[in-house]
């Protein structure tokens, strides 16, 4: 399971300001994910990407911006933090394109004053 | 775009009793189901999927069906344990864009009563 790692595990930041939350997978997987988890919502997704250079909108994809120029890695941006994206972030990766499991990081817990 | 519902969002069971969790999707294309269990603080971790081709799967006291016809699926822990307690997450997959796209249920919070 430590194949999947988030970074930073918590992060306060303050409105207006910009925070990157970095996810990195071992497993050489295609496939990645962010999520945000929020109560009552369950996970909702924010981007996915296919592969290198390849990204593609969630279900929730305004206010955040994703890269992928490795493929290892897959970094979540939020421009302009604002109090309405506190929530519990989650990267998972995936084999395959989609009929096979994801796996999910520890995931970041993200406050915002 | 594919709506996963998910009920009860809490149940209570006494030690040894039996567990079942329902599911409804809305999207045909959806072929692909997997169950996750998320205990607190921690990440979710897969359990038990299906996929559409199947009805039925069973991993020891873990067990889910699924009807295409009806567009449901069910999650089924037999003889529950404390450890059982957690919050567990039913999903679907949909096609979408560059890649299946799963969508999960608001979850249920079950509670295992010694």
């Amino acid at each position: 399971d430590a194949g999947i790692t988030q970074s930073p595990r918590y992060k306060i930041t303050e409105t207006g300001r910009q925070v990157t939350l970095m996810c990195h997978q071992t497993w050489s997987h295609s496939y990645m994910f962010w999520y945000r988890q929020d109560l009552g919502h369950g996970l909702r997704l924010i981007y996915y990407s296919a592969a290198a250079d390849i990204t593609d909108k969630g279900e929730v994809p305004d206010g955040y911006v994703v890269s992928r120029s490795k493929t290892e890695n897959f970094p979540l941006t939020l421009e302009s933090a604002t109090r309405s994206q506190t929530s519990v972030y989650f990267c998972a990766s995936s084999r395959d394109r989609g009929n096979q499991p994801q796996h999910f990081g520890d995931g970041t817990r993200l406050s915002i004053l | 775009g594919e709506n996963v519902e998910q009920h009860p969002s809490t149940l209570s069971v006494q030690e040894g009793d039996s567990a079942v969790i329902k599911c409804t999707y809305s999207d045909s294309a959806s072929n692909y189901f997997p169950w996750y269990k998320q205990e607190l603080g921690k990440r979710p971790q897969l359990i038990i999927d299906i996929r559409s081709n199947v009805g039925e799967k069973k991993d020891q006291r873990i067990a889910v069906t699924l009807n295409k016809t009806a567009k449901h699926f069910s999650l089924h822990i037999t003889e529950t344990q404390p450890e059982d307690s957690a919050v567990y997450f039913c999903a679907a997959s949909e096609p979408s864009g560059s890649a299946r796209q799963l969508t999960f249920g608001s979850g249920t919070q079950l509670t295992v009563l010694p």
